[in-house]
């Protein structure tokens, strides 16, 4: 089955700067990558996705990167917010395979003002 | 819509008794799933329906758990036989074919 690791752990930034948290993952059949935000209590809300045809999608000030041929991708958020602090989970998936998501392990993000 | 709800938000339970957990998918959803998350890990893939039929349990989901989703609407979770090792936070999703779930609260669950 497919493993995904994900670094760091734990990231601490101060508010303005940009954060970045990585991913890689095994199955070389996986085609789609969420990322998903989650606060304290609350279930995993969707913040980007990226699908394997294309290889870097942006929302405002979050981003994404893959890099199919290492097997690994990345979410940068920019200038960031206090309301930026939670945990954030990568994930893959073969998307047409009903899409069971293979999560990472999480990153605690915490923006300091 | 009001997004994917899940009932009840926490339960606490004595080891050796059943639970049951309720999730209303999002109402145009096909799609339902199944998650567990201990504390620090990411989610774990449990069982997934696709309308009323359930196309997937992950090994998981051992004979003590079972999952229904009858007429395609909301779904149930069931515990038998609680133990320790079962405290978790069990999450629902719903989607629409591809792309991103959209998930629930969760419902915590502390066996004691």
């Amino acid at each position: 089955g497919e493993n995904v690791e994900q670094h760091p752990s734990t990231l601490s930034v101060q508010e303005g700067d940009s954060a970045v948290i990585k991913c890689t993952y095994s199955d070389s059949a996986s085609n789609y990558f969420p990322w998903y935000k989650q606060e304290l209590g609350k279930g995993p809300q969707l913040i980007i996705d990226i699908r394997s045809n294309v290889g870097e999608k942006k929302d405002q000030r979050i981003a994404v990167t893959l890099n199919k041929t290492a097997k690994h991708f990345s979410l940068h958020i920019t200038e960031t917010q206090p309301e930026d602090s939670a945990v954030y989970f990568c994930a893959a998936s073969r998307e047409n395979n009903f899409n069971k998501f293979y999560f990472g392990s999480g990153t605690k993000l915490n923006v300091k003002p | 819509d009001t997004g994917v709800s899940q009932d009840p938000r926490h339960k606490i339970t004595k080891r050796g008794q059943n639970v049951t957990f309720r999730c209303d998918p999002i109402s145009e959803h096909n799609r339902l799933y199944w998650y567990r998350q201990t504390l620090g890990q990411g989610p774990e893939f449990l069982t997934y329906f696709q309308n009323e039929a359930q196309l997937e349990k992950s090994r998981l989901l051992s004979d003590r758990f079972s999952a229904e989703r009858p007429k395609g609407s909301f779904s149930t979770l069931e515990i038998q036989r609680t133990e320790q090792g079962d405290s978790a936070m069990y999450l629902c999703a719903s989607s629409q074919d591809r792309g991103g779930y959209t998930f629930g609260s969760g419902t915590r669950l502390t066996v004691v």
